[in-house]
């Protein structure tokens, strides 16, 4: 059973284009998470949603929306894709709540503009 | 605002060897701190972690421990394998409210191990 998957696990388009990546838990966790690994392999959390409230929104385009249909689910939506969106993205889930710190993360989705 | 400091890598090592991967942090309060580790084409996994001052997280051999005097939580193992090849992130936790963590991260250091 996969705990926290993503889909697609490969997405290569065009500049300019719109593409959704979208992220399942089935650990039943309340607390839900968007990382971005640039190429140097450097990680930042880009969003964070509590039961489908956003909670954490850092310093990112507003090209990036993140929709959290159910707690269970957590997508993220980008328009008009630039070079510099080539990453890799990854979710990540934790129980959410005080000393529940501990995130699991998803296998990646690997986004390439070209 | 809160970082976290790892060694340069990449580092290689001959198998059996000792290991350690140096990391500090700096950051306001008490955060939890972890490793990371991510094998090549996969996603992070948890290694270990320790969520206060003198914890050891140990986990398949790896083991650090929270030294909150010299903001260090260094990873060591004692003879490393040819599958331990990968690069491993040092990061702290944050409460951010309503549930919600922020983990920051070290750039991550990838090691080798040759036969």
């Amino acid at each position: 059973d996969t705990a926290v998957s993503q889909t697609p696990k490969y997405l290569v388009t065009q500049m300019g284009n719109d593409k959704s990546i979208k992220c399942e838990q089935n650990l039943g966790h309340d607390t839900m998470y968007w990382y971005k690994q640039d190429s140097k392999k450097f990680l930042k959390i880009m969003f964070s949603y509590n039961n489908k409230e956003l909670i954490i929104n850092e310093t990112v385009p507003n090209r990036f929306s993140p929709k959290s249909p159910d707690k269970a689910h957590l997508n993220l939506h980008i328009n008009s894709l630039e070079l510099g969106d080539s990453a890799v993205y990854f979710c990540a889930s934790s129980q959410g709540g005080r000393s529940q710190e501990t995130q699991y993360f998803g296998p990646g989705t690997r986004l390439l503009v070209l | 605002g809160d970082s976290v400091t790892q060694m340069e890598g990449p580092v290689t090592l001959s198998e059996e060897a000792f290991l350690t991967i140096n990391c500090t942090y700096t950051a306001t309060g008490y955060p939890s701190l972890f490793w990371y580790v991510q094998y090549p084409g996969e996603g992070l996994q948890l290694l270990l972690k320790a969520t206060k001052a003198d914890d050891k997280g140990s986990n398949k051999g790896f083991e650090a421990t929270y030294r909150k005097e010299t903001t260090s939580f260094h990873l060591e193992k004692g003879s490393v394998q040819v599958s331990d090849s990968a690069v491993y992130f040092c990061a702290l936790a944050k409460y951010s409210g309503a549930g919600s963590y922020q983990l920051t991260f070290g750039k991550g250091t990838k090691l080798s191990v040759i036969p």
